[in-house]
């Protein structure tokens, strides 16, 4: 069964890089079609599609971050990141690593299942 | 982007009643719809995708309905596990967007 676990520093100072890695264990990330995604959840708010990698490396970002993101794998460590940069208060927030899975169908294209598998969630402040 | 607007915001309900939630789209996203569940201190839990389909180990009290721009999500039997808070979601269209949620909470 797949699992998913966030890592990384739970304060950082504003106008500094977010940095949080996503180890996936269980499976492996080479799984064809499945989008690894990043999602965040701002305090007693709800969730915002940060952005998501998948293939070979192609990545799709939420526009309102696009300038400030980066989502990238390590196929080898089974492993995939998310780096946020130039943070201000506004990005005090949980942030979930999250499997959208979907699985490739044998007449062609892919069939959706939804965001079936997320990590606990790491909590990340931005505080000087 | 598309906006998902989920209403009501709270929804009071005793154990054992029927609740109803709805969400909308501003378009059409066709079928490509998803609810989650998520309690307090915990990662949200896929209940439904393709508007009506249960995903893995989804009690059949969790049904959903809808496409293009109107949804819904009803729950059987409230039972003191289903409390918290649901989101719906489109994956019709990138970004990928939620609504801002349906608290259920017991009355």
């Amino acid at each position: 069964q797949v699992q998913l676990q966030e890592s990384g520093p739970g304060l950082v100072k504003p106008s500094q890089t977010l940095s949080l890695t996503c180890s996936v264990s269980g499976g492996s990330i080479r799984s064809a079609g499945h989008y690894w995604t990043w999602i965040r959840q701002h305090p007693e708010k709800g969730l915002e599609w940060i952005g998501c990698i998948y293939d070979r490396g192609n990545t799709l970002y939420n526009p309102s971050l696009k300038s400030r993101v980066t989502i990238s794998a390590d196929t080898s460590r089974s492993q995939f990141s998310l780096k946020l940069t130039s943070v201000t208060a506004a990005d005090t927030a949980v942030y979930y690593c999250v499997r959208d899975r979907r699985e490739q169908l044998a007449i062609g294209g892919f069939y959706y299942y939804g965001m079936d598998v997320w990590g606990q969630g790491t909590t990340v402040i931005v505080s000087s | 982007e598309i906006v998902m607007t989920q209403s009501p915001a709270t929804l009071s309900v005793s154990p054992g009643e029927r609740a109803t939630l709805s969400c909308r789209a501003s378009q059409s996203v066709s079928s490509n719809l998803a609810w989650y569940h998520q309690k307090p201190g915990q990662a949200p839990r896929l209940l439904i995708y393709g508007a009506s389909t249960r995903a893995t180990d989804i009690p059949a009290s969790f049904s959903g309905s809808g496409s293009g721009t109107e949804f819904t999500l009803t729950i059987s039997s409230l039972q003191s596990e289903d409390f918290g808070v649901y989101y719906c979601h489109q994956y019709n269209k990138w970004p990928r967007t939620f609504g801002q949620g349906t608290k259920v909470e017991i009355k």
